[in-house]
């Protein structure tokens, strides 16, 4: 299975913009990159997905790196609800989607 | 209705008793999945089930028996459970393969005594 690669955990302040960062070095040309995220007592939810453009909704933002190997989450303006734990995933076709260790974001007041 | 209902939200069974969990969507979503979560990490894939019929099992132990009545249910049986089956049980859905994205439920906290 594709493999992504995240932070533990990362820290940001509320009303300022966070960037989590995903290496996914060996997707390959038809592996579309999704992000999900959980947020405590619930289950995971979506959140976007792209295959090589930049994607925009009104969660978040995902930039794609020319060559496919990395992508970023962006939350323009986190608040305290954006604290959870947030994964990047490779989807490869099928009904097979696996979960990586993901990144646990604090938001402080 | 965009939801995933799971009943119960909590349950405490004994090692020698036979449960059932069960998930409701009303999406028209023809894919449906039990996933298992251990506390502080990621969502583990058990179960998928595609139009009704049982598409991967995860080399699941037996004691784990899945069920899709019709395609808006899908049930988990549990029977001779292990304290280390303990976890937190999610149910999702899609339309079709998950690649444009899955809708989950809020899961089951089932404790094994």
């Amino acid at each position: 299975d594709a493999k992504t690669t995240q932070p533990n955990s990362m820290e940001s302040n509320e009303e300022e913009p966070v960037h989590l960062p995903c290496n996914h070095s060996t997707i390959s040309g038809t592996d579309y990159i999704h992000w999900y995220r959980q947020l405590p007592s619930q289950g995971p939810e979506y959140v976007i997905h792209g295959l090589t453009s930049n994607v925009n909704n009104r969660m978040a933002s995902l930039e794609i790196a020319e060559d496919r190997k990395s992508s970023t989450l962006i939350l323009h303006r986190a608040t305290l609800r954006d604290a959870a734990v947030y994964y990047c995933i490779l989807y490869t076709g099928g009904f097979k989607t696996i979960f990586g260790a993901g990144t646990r974001l604090f938001v402080k007041a | 209705d965009t939801e995933v209902t799971q009943t119960p939200k909590h349950l405490v069974m004994g090692m020698t008793n036979k449960k059932s969990l069960k998930c409701e969507q009303h999406m028209g979503h023809r894919a449906m999945y039990w996933y298992k979560q251990k506390a502080k990490k990621p969502p583990e894939l058990m179960f998928v089930y595609s139009y009704e019929k049982l598409s991967i099992n995860e080399s699941v132990p037996s004691r784990f028996s899945p069920e899709c009545p019709n395609s808006s249910l899908l049930n988990l049986h549990l029977h001779a459970l292990q304290p280390e089956d303990s976890a937190l049980y999610l149910c999702a859905s899609s339309q079709g393969p998950g690649g444009f994205g899955y809708t989950f439920g809020s899961g089951t906290r089932l404790t094994v005594v």
